[in-house]
C-alpha cells in the first residue's frame, strides 16, 4: 500500500501559466514533506520542502502547500519555464523516522 | 566539487553473477542510502547508513547487501542477481539523518539490467 501517492503520471503546461502538482499521503505520522526534481540521466534534486506546522513555504516562483486535515499537498510553479520540465517527486518523512517515503512522481512538460 | 558518484552508470548482467556498484561522496556526509527507482513505484529505500560500520535495512533489502567500513564510500552488493533486480539504483548521502535539516544528494543512478 502506497503511503504517499502522485495520482496524475503526467501534466502538460503552457509555457508562463501555473503548474499545479499533487500528493496525496495517508500516514498520519508523517510531519515533513519534500519535492525533489528529476532531469532524464540524472539523480533527483531538492526543490523545496515544508514542516507539518506551515501550511505554505515559498521559495521563488515555487510554493508547497500542506492541508494536513486533507493530507494533501501541492506544488505550485508561477511561471512555468521550459526548463521546469522534469519528473517531479515528493516524498514525506516522520521527525524520528531515518527513511524517505516517495510518491511515484508526476512527469512535467512545459510546452513553449 | 561536492558530488555523489556512482559506477558503474549502466550494466548488463546474467543471473547469478556477483556484482557490485559503488558509489562515493565528498561532502562528509554521514548518513548514506541506496535506493531503487521502478516504474509507478517511485524510489525505495533499499539500505541506509547512518554512519561507519551502522546499516539498516530499508523497504525492499532482500536479495542486497551493503558496507560501510569509510565514511565516504557506500557499496551495494548483489551476490545473486535475479531478474527482479533490474531497476534504476540511486545512491545518496545527507550530512546527518533528519530530512528535516539535511537535503539529500543524489548520485547520476546505475541502470541495471539482469538476463
Amino acid at each position: 500500500d502506497q503511503q504517499v501517492k502522485q495520482n496524475s503520471p503526467s501534466l502538460s503546461v503552457q509555457e508562463g501559466r501555473i503548474s499545479i502538482l499533487n500528493c496525496d499521503y495517508t500516514n498520519s505520522m508523517f510531519d515533513y514533506f519534500l519535492w525533489y526534481k528529476k532531469y532524464p540521466a540524472e539523480g533527483p534534486t531538492f526543490l523545496i520542502s515544508i514542516s507539518s506546522i506551515k501550511d505554505k513555504n515559498e521559495d521563488g516562483r515555487f510554493t508547497v502547500f500542506l492541508n494536513k486535515s486533507a493530507k494533501h499537498l501541492s506544488l505550485h510553479i508561477v511561471p512555468s519555464q521550459p526548463g521546469d520540465s522534469a519528473v517531479y517527486f515528493c516524498a514525506a518523512s516522520g521527525t524520528y523516522n531515518y527513511q524517505l517515503i516517495w510518491g511515484a512522481g508526476t512527469k512535467l512538460i512545459i510546452k513553449p | 566539487e561536492a558530488q555523489v558518484t556512482q559506477n558503474p552508470r549502466y550494466l548488463i548482467t546474467v543471473t547469478g553473477k556477483k556484482l557490485t556498484v559503488t558509489c562515493s561522496q565528498n561532502m562528509n556526509h554521514e548518513y548514506m542510502s541506496w535506493y531503487r527507482q521502478d516504474p509507478g513505484l517511485g524510489l525505495r529505500q533499499i539500505y541506509y547508513s547512518m554512519n561507519v560500520e551502522v546499516t539498516d535495512k530499508g523497504d525492499v533489502p532482500e536479495g542486497y547487501k551493503v558496507s560501510r567500513k569509510e565514511k565516504r564510500n557506500f557499496p551495494l552488493i548483489l551476490e545473486s542477481p535475479s531478474p527482479n533486480q533490474t531497476s534504476l539504483y540511486f545512491c545518496a548521502s545527507s550530512l546527518s539523518r533528519g530530512f528535516s535539516y539535511n537535503e539529500q544528494f543524489f548520485g547520476p543512478g546505475t541502470r541495471l539490467t539482469v538476463l
